[in-house]
Order: C-alpha cells, then sequence, then structure tokens
C-alpha cells in the first residue's frame, strides 16, 4: 500500500526566506503526486500536481516542486515566503481516488 | 463555474436531530466524495460517488447516509450523531475517479454534535 511520509509537522521560516517542506513517498509504481494547502477554516486548494511530464513541477503562488524517483521524494519549495503562506501543507497521494495524505505541515512565518 | 460549494457553512445539531448535509459542482465532474476532518489531521475519507453509484464506503457507521440525486449533487444525512462526529466535513468533486486526477474540495461544514 502506497504512504506519504511529510518530515515536520511544524516549519517557522522568516518573510523572504525559503520556504521547504519536505515529503517522501513509498510505492512501487509511479505515483500520482499533490500537493495541497489548507488556510484556517477553509477547504484544500490545489498548489500542484505530479504529472510526470516533468520532474520540476510548478505550481500556484511561487510554489514549485520535485520529483526525484531515486529519493522517492517531492519535496515543496518557495524562494520567499510570504506572510500569507502561513497554512497547512499536505502532500497527497491518489490511489485509485482514494487520496492518501500525509500528516500536514503547519507553516508559520515570521515578520 | 470551477468551485464545489457546500451548504450550510455551520451546523448545531443535537444527538437526536435528523439533518443534512449538501454539496454542488457544476464543472460535469463525474466523481464526488465525502471528508471528514479532525482538528490538526489530515481529512479521512468517508464516501466515494463514481458516476452517481456508490463505489466506495469506508467503513462508516450507518448514522452518516450518503446520496447522489443526480451528476451535480451530493447530500450527507445525518441522524443520531455522538458529540465525537463533530468535525469539519469537506466534499470535494473530480472529473473521473481514475488516479491522475487532482480532487476540488469545497469549503467545508463544521459540524458541531451536542
Amino acid at each position: 500500500a502506497q504512504s506519504v511520509t511529510q518530515l515536520g509537522s511544524h516549519v517557522s521560516v522568516s518573510e523572504g526566506a525559503l520556504v521547504l517542506l519536505r515529503c517522501n513517498y513509498s510505492s512501487s509504481v509511479p505515483p500520482y503526486l499533490f500537493w495541497y494547502v489548507q488556510y484556517p477554516n477553509q477547504g484544500l486548494q490545489l498548489l500542484l500536481k505530479y504529472t510526470s511530464a516533468a520532474t520540476l513541477v510548478k505550481g500556484i503562488n511561487g510554489f514549485e516542486a520535485e520529483f526525484k524517483k531515486s529519493e522517492t521524494s517531492f519535496h515543496l519549495t518557495k524562494p520567499s515566503a510570504h506572510m500569507s503562506d502561513a497554512a497547512e501543507y499536505f502532500c497527497v497521494s491518489n490511489q485509485g481516488g482514494k487520496l492518501i495524505f500525509g500528516q500536514g505541515t503547519e507553516l508559520s512565518v515570521k515578520p | 463555474d470551477t468551485e464545489v460549494t457546500q451548504t450550510p457553512k455551520h451546523l448545531v445539531m443535537g444527538m437526536t436531530n435528523k439533518k443534512s448535509l449538501k454539496c454542488e459542482q457544476h464543472m460535469g465532474h463525474r466523481a464526488m466524495y465525502w471528508y471528514k476532518q479532525k482538528a490538526k489531521k489530515p481529512p479521512e475519507l468517508m464516501f466515494v460517488y463514481s458516476y452517481e453509484k456508490l463505489s466506495i464506503n469506508e467503513s462508516v457507521p450507518s448514522r452518516f447516509s450518503p446520496e447522489c440525486p443526480n451528476s451535480s449533487l451530493l447530500n450527507l444525512h445525518l441522524h443520531a450523531l455522538q458529540p465525537e462526529d463533530s468535525a469539519l466535513y469537506l466534499c470535494a468533486s473530480s472529473p473521473t475517479s481514475d488516479s491522475y486526477n487532482e480532487q476540488f474540495f469545497g469549503p467545508g461544514t463544521r459540524l458541531t454534535v451536542l
């Protein structure tokens, strides 16, 4: 069975600093991977998805993620954090319509 | 129209009440989902409908009863709930239930059971 692991339940960065949220997956077949963001008391919004067309995936709000098969990783990055990036981030794998969620990483951005 | 709508936004109910949550999408999606999310946790899948037929029930208690009247609408009927059922209930949809499709989420219904 597929599983998704997010390293670090809470990450804190300063405004303008690099954001790096880590995600590793376990799978014997190429996974379908997504990053979602959830702001307080809201639903989930898709940031980006891996479709196997390119290993570097660009998403909304300046985020991008790189799929590395050798490391079974799909880490999310943003060069410069903004206060509005503070939210919960989920790395997700889709297995036949069943989303497999990582435990989530709460991103805090300090002024 | 590229959004999933959910009503009501908030719902407070007693353990003997019967209520329903509603979800709607007009993107032509043929797969729709119900999730339950507790605080500080990822969403947990409850039900999947594919082409208006229930395809996945994640062993959800019978006090939760889903219904898909048509391809745009998904309901969740609630009866005799327990306080531990208090949570954010999220609806989602996708073009089909294939793995390569992203799911589009609604804003959720915040349910409190007294």
